[in-house]
């Protein structure tokens, strides 16, 4: 089955740090772009990361540069997203999503929620 | 950035009637060299993730039903469901891809009246 599993999601301080990570199966993982896309509680949907296929070219939102980073191992068809300084406003089910220019399967997401 | 901006933000349609969701963009999405337009539509139901629906403004995704279709290039695109169904209430998203970051619209509430 083609799929998306993300895994890591919690809560955690203001100021904290969090992995996630995002498990594909069924398909060629090494052959697509991914990305990390999240909503905030009651909110909508906002890209906040993708990564080419071999972790060559990363993007990110403006307003988690310098604190997230993505990356990838192909050889165990996994996506990460490392959240370091994490903000209240951070606070969102972040999915996982394959990339054909658009975002064509999306994993079913994982909360993240920074509080005191 | 390319702002997306939907209207409206909610909408309520007796069953088996006509559905229709605007999107602008800020600026063209429009691609010269291939003639694509680098916008998508998701649906996204309660407790769900979103669900790709169409691409490229006018391709249905896989398995998506012809009830829904995607039109419009440049800056202003539609998304209508003829004959609304129950199940597809929902929440309705534009994106588009032409250029990061891949902004969204607000979203749209579809509900039955």
């Amino acid at each position: 089955e083609v799929q998306l599993v993300e895994s890591g999601g919690g809560l955690v301080q203001p100021g904290g740090s969090l992995r996630l990570s995002c498990a594909a199966s069924g398909f060629t993982f090494s052959t697509y772009w991914m990305s990390w896309v999240r909503q905030a509680p009651g909110k909508g949907l906002e890209w906040v990361a993708s990564i080419d296929q071999d972790g060559s070219e990363k993007y990110y939102v403006d307003s988690v540069k310098g604190r997230f980073t993505i990356s990838r191992d192909n050889a165990k068809n996994s996506l990460y997203l490392q959240m370091n300084s994490l903000r209240a406003e951070d606070t969102a089910v972040y999915y996982c999503a394959r990339v054909t220019w658009f975002f064509d399967l999306w994993g079913r997401g994982t909360l993240v929620t920074v509080s005191s | 950035d390319i702002v997306m901006t939907q209207s409206p933000d909610s909408l309520a349609v007796s069953l088996g009637e006509r559905a229709t969701i605007n999107c602008k963009s800020s600026q063209s999405v429009l691609y010269s060299s291939n003639n694509k337009n680098y916008l998508a539509w998701y649906q996204q139901k309660p407790g769900q993730p979103p669900k790709l629906l169409i691409y490229w403004a006018s391709t249905r995704g896989s398995g998506v039903p012809d009830r829904f279709s995607g039109s419009g290039s440049g800056t202003d695109f539609t998304l209508t469901i003829t004959s609304l169904q129950a199940e597809d209430v929902a929440v309705y998203y534009c994106q588009q891809y032409y250029s990061s970051p891949y902004t969204f619209g607000q979203g749209t509430k579809l509900e039955i009246k």
